[in-house]
């Protein structure tokens, strides 16, 4: 049961365009949200993360947009750069109030971009 | 800052083979995590220690596989006997808190081939 799906394997985008990458849940007791980048032969790293109490998170060229009722949430880069190629994986917790707080990850996105 | 160190880099066995990996987390972290990620999936996770003390390990298959961190600071993580389906990269991650859903250091993996 994937709680966690990002339905496009791969995206392909010109240097300088917008870069939008999806995710969506099915666990409503998901609140939390994490993206992680992935390099070839590298572990993830971390990239920017949203609470469900907000709607949009911003870092830079970094913007995560949460849509709560349709358990949607997005990954845009803008302008996207050389740079952003990589494995972008989404990720979901639950409460850790209640000792929820495991991470389920998508199977991941892979950009590319194109100079 | 030293990152989160894994050895070996790359492990070739035949199945019904043991194997063993190691990691070494950020000095200072207290949560270390072994994660499983299948090509073309998200990472799973196998265990969280918490110090020496294990967190969670509802996902690991403990027929097979084993984990330990001793003083915790190092882990292993041994597969007795291994199957074809453990053909994966084995990532170890670790976090300064307690919680599995903060930023999450991962290594650069152990990439295991079962034959």
């Amino acid at each position: 049961d994937q709680q966690v799906k990002q339905n496009s394997p791969s995206l392909s985008v010109q240097e300088g365009r917008i870069s939008i990458l999806n995710c969506d849940y099915t666990n409503s007791m998901f609140d939390y949200f994490l993206w992680y980048k992935k390099y070839p032969a590298e572990g993830p790293t971390f990239l920017i993360s949203i609470s469900s109490i907000k709607d949009k998170n911003e870092d830079g060229r970094f913007t995560v947009f949460l849509n709560k009722s349709a358990k949607h949430l997005s990954l845009h880069i803008v302008p996207s750069q050389p740079g952003d190629s990589a494995v972008y994986f989404c990720a979901a917790s639950g409460d850790s109030n209640f000792g929820n707080e495991k991470l389920t990850f998508g199977t991941g996105t892979r950009l590319t971009i194109i100079p | 800052e030293a990152g989160v160190a894994q050895s070996p880099r790359y492990k070739i066995i035949e199945k019904r083979q043991s194997v063993a990996f190691w990691c070494n987390p950020i000095s200072g972290h207290a949560t270390l995590y072994w994660y499983q990620q299948i090509l073309g999936q998200g990472p799973k996770l196998l265990i969280q220690f918490q110090n020496n003390g294990v967190v969670d390990d509802s996902q690991l298959p403990k027929d097979r596989f084993s984990a330990e961190r001793l003083k915790g600071v190092d882990s292993t993580l041994k597969i007795q006997p291994a199957k074809l389906e453990d053909s994966a990269v084995y990532l170890c991650a670790s976090s300064l808190g307690r919680r599995s859903n903060e930023k999450l250091f991962f290594g650069s993996g152990t990439q295991l081939s079962v034959l």
